[in-house]
């Protein structure tokens, strides 16, 4: 298995130009997370979702941030406009089923805003 | 909701010592906490997990222990080497059922 997908890699964009982040989790996983780490905050769970359906977008910063799910194997991130301080690493992970379990992570976007 | 706090932030040994990373929890109902690596520019990845009906599991070089009572849980890793050089991420499972509460991260240096 490849594991779980994310794209592009790095993105570096200007302050107030969209950006869309891509990821593809593991076939037959069906919780998804997106994630964003900083050195200030650590690791914070921005969105959920389960079976393609978001659960909890509690941890989304702003109304500038927003996921969907449109199929089990895709997932994207968008913040527009984007901001210097959304500058950090993205990750998406999955897992098979809620609860505990391990999570995969996919290997980060780094978003640049300048 | 819940709160996990992490100590050291920073730990250095010498190779073969011993490394102990300590968690604290504040949420009763956890009962899943996962210990993650991330090395430098890279994923993070599971390195060993523990439930709460269990005190102490271990694989090879990594244990983990846990005190429900304490609402504290330790990772420890003997005969290190360089290769452990990274940062850990403590966890805890919240009452969610799905949201992990990560600790802040432990930054282990393993020098020769």
């Amino acid at each position: 298995d490849a594991g779980v997908i994310q794209s592009p890699r790095h993105e570096v964009t200007e302050m107030g130009q969209e950006v869309t982040l891509r990821c593809k989790p593991i076939s037959g996983h069906n919780s998804l997370f997106w994630y964003r780490q900083t050195m200030m905050r650590g690791l914070e769970l921005l969105i959920y979702f389960n079976n393609n359906v978001p659960i909890d977008d509690s941890g989304m910063p702003e109304d500038r941030f927003s996921a969907k799910m449109p199929n089990a194997s895709f997932s994207t991130l968008k913040i527009q406009p984007s901001e210097p301080r959304d500058s950090a690493v993205y990750f998406c992970a999955s897992k098979s089923g809620a609860g505990s379990g391990e999570q995969y992570f996919g290997p980060g976007t780094r978003l640049t805003v300048t | 909701g819940e709160n996990v706090e992490q100590h050291p932030s920073t730990l250095s040994v010498q190779e073969g010592d011993s490394a102990v990373i300590k968690c604290t929890y504040s949420d009763s109902a956890s009962n899943y906490f996962p210990w993650y690596k991330q090395e430098l520019g890279k994923r993070p990845q599971l390195i060993i997990d523990i439930r709460s009906n269990v005190g102490e599991k271990k694989d090879q070089r990594i244990a983990v222990t846990l005190n429900k009572t304490a609402k504290h849980f330790s990772l420890h890793i003997t005969e290190t080497q360089p290769e452990d050089s990274a940062v850990y991420f403590c966890a805890a499972l919240g009452d969610s059922g799905y949201a992990l509460n990560f600790g802040k991260g432990t930054s282990l240096l393993v020098t020769p």
